[in-house]
């Protein structure tokens, strides 16, 4: 069966301070993996997406990265964080949602 | 990325009744449009979806409809119950790799 796993579920961080969650997938090969960000009471806004190992597209300037080290493992960083991206982070496989990161940047 | 404008932003309906929410897009492109549900708290989860092929979907309670060339699609949930309160973000596929959202209706159902 095919599962996406994301961690860690919550995250209280302060600013300055970087960032790293990590998404995996399993049962499926290269699929097209998705970071999305949602502010609370808020929609879904995509930050970035990959189809495959080292392909990283930005949807938004931000101080945000994200990375694909290997085909099922898809990484978003920051150096330093802001108050501003405090947030629900959400991996996605596809039409598929990770379990999310709340983000608090305090 | 594609312009989805959704409406309305909140629907608080009498359990029983109908709740039905609409998206309108430009891109005549798209071809698949699901419909996904997000509790408070959690994920959003995908109940339902169309391809541009079909006119009319149901499963259950839960129904979707698009208009191709009036460009919008709908979400009608029947017999509304207390369990259907939840956000609900529509969405559209306007290449093979990305989903652009609607800014999400927050259902209420009063019991």
């Amino acid at each position: 069966s095919q599962t996406i796993h994301q961690w860690p579920a919550t995250l209280v961080q302060p600013v300055g301070s970087p960032l790293s969650l990590e998404c995996t997938v399993e049962g499926t090969s290269n699929p097209n993996l998705y970071w999305y960000r949602q502010a609370a009471g808020r929609g879904l806004q995509l930050l970035f997406y990959s189809v495959g190992i080292g392909q990283i597209s930005s949807e938004v300037p931000q101080n945000l990265s994200a990375s694909r080290p290997q085909d099922r493992q898809f990484i978003l960083s920051s150096k330093k964080l802001l108050l501003s991206d405090s947030g629900f982070y959400l991996c996605a496989w596809s039409d598929t949602f990770g379990s999310g990161t709340r983000l608090t940047v305090v | 990325g594609e312009n989805v404008e959704q409406h309305p932003s909140t629907l608080s309906v009498q359990e029983g009744d109908s709740a039905v929410i609409k998206c309108t897009y430009s891109d005549s492109a798209s071809n698949y449009f699901p419909w996904y549900k997000q509790e408070l708290g959690k994920r959003p989860q995908l109940i339902i979806d169309i391809r541009s092929n079909v006119g009319e979907k149901k499963d259950q309670r839960i129904a979707v409809t698009l208009n191709k060339t009036a460009k919008h699609f709908s979400l009608h949930i029947t017999e509304t119950q207390p369990e259907d309160s939840a956000v609900y973000f529509c969405a559209l596929r306007e290449n093979d790799y990305k989903l652009s959202f609607g800014a999400g209706t927050t259902v209420t159902v009063r019991a």
